[in-house]
């Protein structure tokens, strides 16, 4: 079975702080991605990545950046956190284009 | 601009009852359907579709995809409270073949 582990469950920081949320994948997947998920607006792609070293923006790459410096680790990172950031963030691999993905539990960020 | 749009956006059923939910869509460089649960976590995959007009079925759950209507329906027959779930359906499109999700179905059974 396909594990996606996303490092915290729940995670409370304050505007203005660097955060970074870690995503980790055991099948050697080639693609991973970070989405958000909001009421009312579903699950928006963030960011994503096809190999190491690689990233493309997604829908809504602003106040975001990723980093993707071995196969199976994929960060998210916001800058400088603001309360429109607070929501639940799940990250998602797939072992090529056109598979499914497999997510994670994910991150429920409250930023204060 | 991609558009999927799922329909109803909630439902409520007792046990036992069949459910059909939709997702229709319009996207560019439309390559396959895919539909997922999610209860209080991570979506969990439940289909994959290419081919239009072949049902693919899993237990009391089925679907299929009907590329001229650009549409695709998730049936659940004889629905279980565990079945309480969001169903989430996404169309790979693009160049870069990414998942545009719709905003999900809240379906719940009650007992």
């Amino acid at each position: 079975d396909v594990k996606v582990t996303q490092s915290s469950r729940y995670l409370v920081k304050r505007t203005g702080e660097k955060v970074f949320l870690e995503c980790v994948q055991d099948m050697d997947h080639e693609n991973m991605f970070w989405y958000r998920q909001d009421p009312g607006l579903g699950l928006r792609l963030i960011y994503f990545s096809y190999d190491v070293k690689m990233k493309e923006k997604g829908d809504i790459p602003e106040g975001y950046s990723v980093s993707r410096e071995k196969k199976e680790r994929f960060s998210l990172i916001l800058e400088s956190a603001s309360t429109n950031q607070t929501s639940m963030y799940l990250c998602a691999s797939s072992y090529d284009t056109n598979q499914p993905q497999h997510f994670g539990d994910g991150t429920r960020l409250s930023i204060l | 601009e991609d558009k999927v749009v799922q329909s109803p956006l909630s439902l409520v059923v007792h046990e036992g009852d069949t459910v059909t939910l939709n997702c229709s869509y319009e996207v560019t460089n439309f390559r396959s359907l895919l539909w997922y649960k999610q209860e209080k976590k991570a979506p969990t995959f439940l289909f994959m579709l290419t081919s239009s007009g072949i049902e693919k079925k899993s237990g009391r759950l089925s679907s299929i995809l009907d590329k001229k209507e650009l549409s695709s329906i998730l049936n659940i027959t004889a629905t279980q409270t565990g079945d309480s779930a969001i169903y989430l359906c996404a169309p790979y499109t693009g160049a870069n073949s990414k998942l545009t999700f719709g905003k999900g179905i809240t379906l719940s059974v009650r007992p």
